[in-house]
């Protein structure tokens, strides 16, 4: 069935080290996003993509990158030069990039650096 | 930016208990989400609702684009419906489909 699969569900990261966070859809949506939340907050926007080989940054993009190589994944990469990466991170997908269309989301990662 | 403030920010019912959610926004907007956060972290979507009032199941929401808020009614509380409630709107004039999140409604259903 179709939905929006994130792995891995945990994640512990040394310090110094990039990790890479895993996004699939097979819901055939254009648009994709990345979130990340912090404890007792809503969702900040780092990245979004509206087409394949397309993105762009959001609100806290420093520290991160992204590719969109295929319509069907977004992965994230938490590079070392983000100074404070312990959060949970969620993948979101909508039909297309535009503020009509709903947007659902993922299961999401937990990431701490140790 | 756009501002979305949410209210209460914690709310303890005794189960059966009815609840009213509130979101306010402080710029026009063309659509906006209701989600449930589920205490393994899991936002589900409860309403789509740019204007107008849905209903689902002991759920429903209005929103009042022109007042500039929306409201979430949850009847007949469960502890299923514990977690956390979010509204969420597009950034006026943003075309990208991002959401500006609200700070979250905690909501705790005792048996």
């Amino acid at each position: 069935d179709g939905g929006i699969t994130q792995s891995p569900k945990y994640l512990f990261r040394k310090e110094g080290q990039n990790v890479t966070l895993s996004c699939e859809q097979n819901l055939n949506h254009d648009a994709m996003y990345w979130y990340r939340q912090d404890p007792g907050q809503g969702l900040r926007l780092i990245y979004y993509s509206q087409i394949v080989n397309d993105f762009q940054k959001g609100d806290i993009a420093e520290g991160y990158s992204v590719s969109r190589e295929k319509k069907e994944s977004f992965p994230l990469t938490v590079t070392s030069a983000q100074k404070n990466p312990t959060a949970f991170y969620l993948c979101a997908s909508s039909l297309a990039g535009s503020f009509y269309n709903e947007q659902f989301f993922g299961p999401g990662t937990r990431l701490t650096v140790l | 930016g756009i501002q979305v403030e949410q209210s209460p920010p914690d709310l303890i019912l005794q189960e059966g208990a009815n609840s009213t959610l509130r979101c306010n926004f402080s710029d026009s907007v063309n659509n906006l989400q209701w989600f449930h956060q589920n205490p393994w972290g899991q936002l589900i979507n409860l309403f789509y609702i740019p204007s107008g009032t849905k209903q689902n199941g002991r759920l429903s929401a209005t929103t009042v684009a022109t007042e500039r808020y929306s409201l979430l009614y949850i009847s007949s509380s469960q502890t299923t419906d514990s977690g956390v409630y979010f509204c969420a709107v597009p950034p006026y004039g943003g075309s990208q489909g991002n959401l500006i999140f609200g700070k979250g409604t905690k909501l705790s259903v005792k048996p």
